[in-house]
């Protein structure tokens, strides 16, 4: 099956730092991943879709400016967090989509916990 | 609005079936999926359904009703790894997932 890699796997860093997050396809082409963030115990939320060569389309309430999205590549996005705060500790996962099968499930990596002191 | 509902949480006892409800109501409908997500880690795809009927792989199965609007995922000789929470997304006309918030399976010897 498809498999979608996540760098790193976790990360503590101080207040007001940036940190940046790679997801990588690594037996497939994707044109198209997402970003999403997990707080303890409660569901998914998708943060934003990034489409390879275009600029990434953000869901409302997410800050563009906050969380910068690159997918440079058909096989690489990476999420910066922009001056991190300690509400901005989560779960960040990434998800990528295998344009190769038809029913487009969504692959995910296996998350970055991020811990902002 | 497009909308998915789950139980919260279900309890069941090991060895046993459970079965996990998922109704929606989205524009548009392009396939069901179920996933599964054990605590800390990321989710894991289970099944996929598109056309109504059952879809059996191993323990677990997976039913769909279009014109109800209305899956559940059916799972059968419960073994304590299966406590983990089981996603119901819905991908919509614009092939976009619209996530359930999940449903916390909890398995008792």
């Amino acid at each position: 099956g498809a498999v979608v890699s996540q760098h790193p796997s976790r990360v503590i860093c101080k207040s007001g730092t940036s940190v940046k997050i790679e997801c990588r396809s690594l037996d497939f082409q994707a044109t198209t991943m997402f970003w999403y963030r997990q707080f303890p115990k409660q569901s998914l939320m998708l943060m934003a879709t990034s489409n390879e060569g275009s600029k990434a389309t953000y869901e409302q309430g997410v800050e563009k400016d906050k969380f910068l999205i690159n997918h440079a590549s058909l096989t690489l996005s990476t999420l910066t967090v922009a001056s991190a705060h300690p509400e901005d500790s989560s779960f960040y996962i990434c998800s990528a989509r295998d344009p190769g099968q038809g029913r487009g499930e969504q692959y995910f990596g296996p998350g970055t916990r991020l811990t902002v002191t | 609005g497009q909308n998915i509902d789950q139980p919260t949480e279900m309890t069941a006892t090991e060895g046993a079936i459970v079965q996990i409800n998922c109704t929606y109501q989205t524009s548009g409908f392009n396939g069901l999926f179920w996933y599964q997500q054990h605590a800390g880690e990321a989710p894991t795809f289970l099944s996929y359904n598109v056309l109504d009927g059952l879809e059996e792989k191993g323990r677990f199965s997976s039913f769909l009703s279009r014109s109800k609007g209305y899956s559940y995922l059916l799972l059968k000789e419960l073994q304590m790894k299966d406590s983990a929470s089981y996603l119901c997304a819905v991908q919509d006309s614009n092939y976009q997932l619209i996530w359930g918030a999940g449903t916390k399976l909890i398995i008792k010897p």
